[in-house]
């Protein structure tokens, strides 16, 4: 059973727009919600990661939202940039299960030109 | 600071042969690490968490006697494919946590992955 569920599967936006990527939980038990971003042939990379104590953290050009009674959390890439294409995973980890990171099934990214 | 290196970055092997993956934290000490699979364009799949000193814990499905872990210092872990057969093929990615509390309890650093394939 998928414990992080991730959409869109793919998403395709032009330079300067704003992909939006979501997530869902159902276990209440999650308390670390990171993003990783991954190149291909690469290890995953944290771009940012957010606790349920807050409802939005912003890194840079990256934010997350959190919504705690949805159980559901987004990712904004603000100006995305061609760079930025890559795959994008999220995941929710709990202190009490041993800290395993549950990962979203990813959300192929490509920012046109 | 929190960097995670793997050797080989890219290993090519016969079938039948057996295959070891090393997974180092460069700047920390990593009492947990965690070996994972990825297929390609799929997520990342847990296989294993490793403590320091301690036998693995493999995750339901995962064979211990195939996927050999072995995690004897604070900055090293390695998986051994035993008898790598072409279904063995596929991205091996480790990661560490720093318990060191320079950073959050539950934040994992990944490696750069290891790209098995198995003639």
């Amino acid at each position: 059973q998928q414990q992080v569920k991730q959409s869109p599967q793919s998403l395709i936006v032009q330079k300067g727009g704003i992909p939006i990527i979501n997530c869902a939980y159902e276990n209440t038990a999650f308390d670390y919600f990171p993003w990783y971003q991954q190149f291909p042939g690469k290890g995953p990379a944290l771009l940012i990661a957010i606790r349920p104590d807050v409802s939005e953290k912003k890194e840079g050009r990256f934010t997350i939202s959190f919504n705690k009674s949805a159980k559901q959390f987004s990712l904004h890439i603000m100006d995305s940039q061609p760079g930025d294409s890559a795959t994008y995973f999220c995941a929710a980890s709990s202190r009490g299960g041993a800290n395993n990171l549950f990962f979203g099934t990813g959300t192929r990214l490509t920012v046109i030109p | 600071g929190a960097v995670v290196s793997q050797h080989p970055s890219r290993v090519i092997c016969k079938s039948g042969t057996s295959v070891k993956i090393e997974c180092r934290s460069l700047d920390f000490q990593a009492t947990t690490m965690f070996w994972y699979r990825q297929f390609p364009k799929k997520s990342l799949m847990l296989m294993a968490t490793s403590n320091e000193g301690s036998k693995a814990t493999y995750e339901q499905g995962v064979e211990k006697d195939k996927f050999l872990i072995n995690h004897a210092s604070l900055t090293l872990s390695t998986l051994t494919v035993t008898s790598a057969h072409p279904e063995d093929s596929s991205f091996y990615i480790c990661s560490a946590r720093d318990h060191s509390g320079r950073s959050s309890y539950n934040e994992q650093f990944f490696g750069p992955g290891t790209r098995l394939t198995v003639l």
